[in-house]
């Protein structure tokens, strides 16, 4: 098990791009969620997974953006027409389930938008 | 609802010195509290957690927190500061039991060990 991976590490897109990032939780864990943090601040929830259902999303979750979790395993987050209000770090992390477990987070992936 | 308020966005330590990092936290429902650190780039990584039973909790790194219900905080603590502390401090909330799903944080606190 080698926790929580995240694919890119780093991403920049000129502004009307899409981009595309990846997440492999780990593998026993069957919730994932999506966070969102920028610069200074605390991580926003985004949206979360339990196997293949996206149960949550949160209203920060414009029109553009989409998360999938086709197999319960590993999770997409796309963002369509990139805006530069989009820059921020992208975290993913998994949980057991319900109950007093922490997350485990990936090292996120950091956009910027030029 | 929840919400979580982390009093401070910097604090300076010299190194030996306590770190007292404050958390207040408000919650509709018997809270799941947490405290996470993240070191530049990285992500976040669990340093302790208070679910029910003891209220005195202990982590990794020699912090540790104390959820007081009247107060609605949860503090954290260090005794002695370490180089190595120097990173940011994030406190969160996740409502108990079948309310529990996503996790709330709070905005961090920046921590600086002077040596």
């Amino acid at each position: 098990d080698t926790g929580v991976s995240q694919d890119p590490r780093h991403k920049i897109t000129k502004r009307g791009q899409n981009v595309t990032f990846r997440c492999d939780p780990i593998s026993e864990h069957n919730r994932l969620y999506w966070y969102r943090q920028t610069l200074g601040q605390g991580p926003e929830f985004l949206t979360y997974f339990q196997n293949e259902a996206q149960l949550e999303k949160s209203r920060l979750l414009s029109d553009r953006f989409s998360a999938e979790r086709p197999k319960g395993s590993f999770s997409t987050l796309e963002i369509q027409r990139t805006e530069q209000g989009d820059s921020a770090m992208y975290l993913c992390a998994s949980s057991p389930g319900q109950g007093d477990y922490g997350y485990t987070f990936g090292s996120g992936t950091r956009l910027t938008v030029v | 609802a929840q919400s979580v308020t982390q009093l401070g966005s910097h604090v300076s330590v010299s190194e030996g010195a306590l770190v007292l990092l404050r958390c207040n936290y408000s919650s509709s429902v018997p809270p799941y509290l947490f405290w996470y650190v993240q070191y530049p780039n990285q992500g976040l990584q669990l340093l302790l957690k208070y679910t029910t039973g003891a209220t005195l909790v202990k982590g990794i790194n020699g912090f540790e927190a104390e959820f007081k219900k009247s107060e609605t905080s949860f503090h954290l603590t260090k005794p002695s500061a370490h180089m190595s502390d120097a990173a940011e401090y994030f406190c969160a909330v996740r409502g108990g039991g079948a309310a529990g799903n996503k996790l709330t944080f709070g905005g961090g606190t920046r921590v600086l060990v002077k040596p």
